[in-house]
């Protein structure tokens, strides 16, 4: 059975810091892996990564993928009260929809 | 351009009762996800569809559940008799291509209460 675990399951920083959240899959015939962020409504899309070691970046946000160790982070520098929400990573694999982590809470206080 | 929508966006009813949800997926996108959100099990894949026809339904807890697409822009989700434990967030994503290679663009949900 596909699995995806997160940690941590929350995160409280203050604005301005540097958060890193972990994701780790072990899925049969691996495809992607996705990172979405989700705030009140629907998780909107932030990631897919295929390929190991090539970093994506969006303005503050950047992820990696490691296909050997099976993990990937997710980083977000000079964080702002707007980034507070649940961050969930998602492979793709063996089954056909996404297996989803129970997401990273994260929590920026002013 | 209109994202995924769903309806309704809020349901309460009691349990026994017949629930439908509906969804609109993109225009263009073949491939329709639906996924059950709730505290303790996060996430969880339901139904896959591509090209309206049913790929993956080995998430769908029960009889009670079915999925229909009956076209390439609107799909159902019933469940009939509802209980309490079917309370949830449930969503409808969409994308373009078979699974895995784009990604899923999420509907609002609808949050379903049954008594």
């Amino acid at each position: 059975e596909d699995k995806v675990v997160q940690s941590p399951l929350s995160l409280v920083v203050h604005e301005g810091d540097t958060v890193t959240l972990n994701c780790s899959y072990e899925v049969t015939n691996f495809r992607s892996l996705l990172w979405y962020k989700q705030e009140k409504k629907a998780p909107t899309f932030l990631f897919m990564l295929t390929s190991s070691g090539i970093e994506k970046k969006s303005g503050r946000l950047s992820s990696i993928l490691d296909k050997k160790e099976l993990f990937s982070i997710l980083n977000i520098t000079a964080t702002q009260t707007g980034d507070s929400a649940v961050y969930l990573c998602a492979v793709e694999g063996g089954a056909d929809g996404l297996t989803f982590g129970k997401g990273t809470h994260l929590i920026i206080q002013p | 351009d209109a994202g995924v929508i769903q309806s309704p966006r809020h349901e309460v009813t009691e349990m026994g009762q017949e629930v439908t949800l509906r969804c609109k997926p993109i225009s263009g996108h073949n491939s329709l996800f639906w996924y059950r959100q709730t505290m303790m099990r996060g996430l969880e894949l339901l139904i896959y569809f591509n090209n309206n026809v049913p790929i993956d339904d080995s998430g769908m807890p029960e009889d009670r559940f079915s999925a229909k697409m009956p076209n390439a822009s609107f799909s159902t989700l019933k469940i009939q008799p509802s209980e309490p434990r079917d309370s949830a967030v449930y969503f409808c994503a969409s994308s373009f291509g078979r699974a895995g290679n784009q990604p899923q663009h999420f509907g609002d949900g609808t949050r379903l209460s049954i008594l």
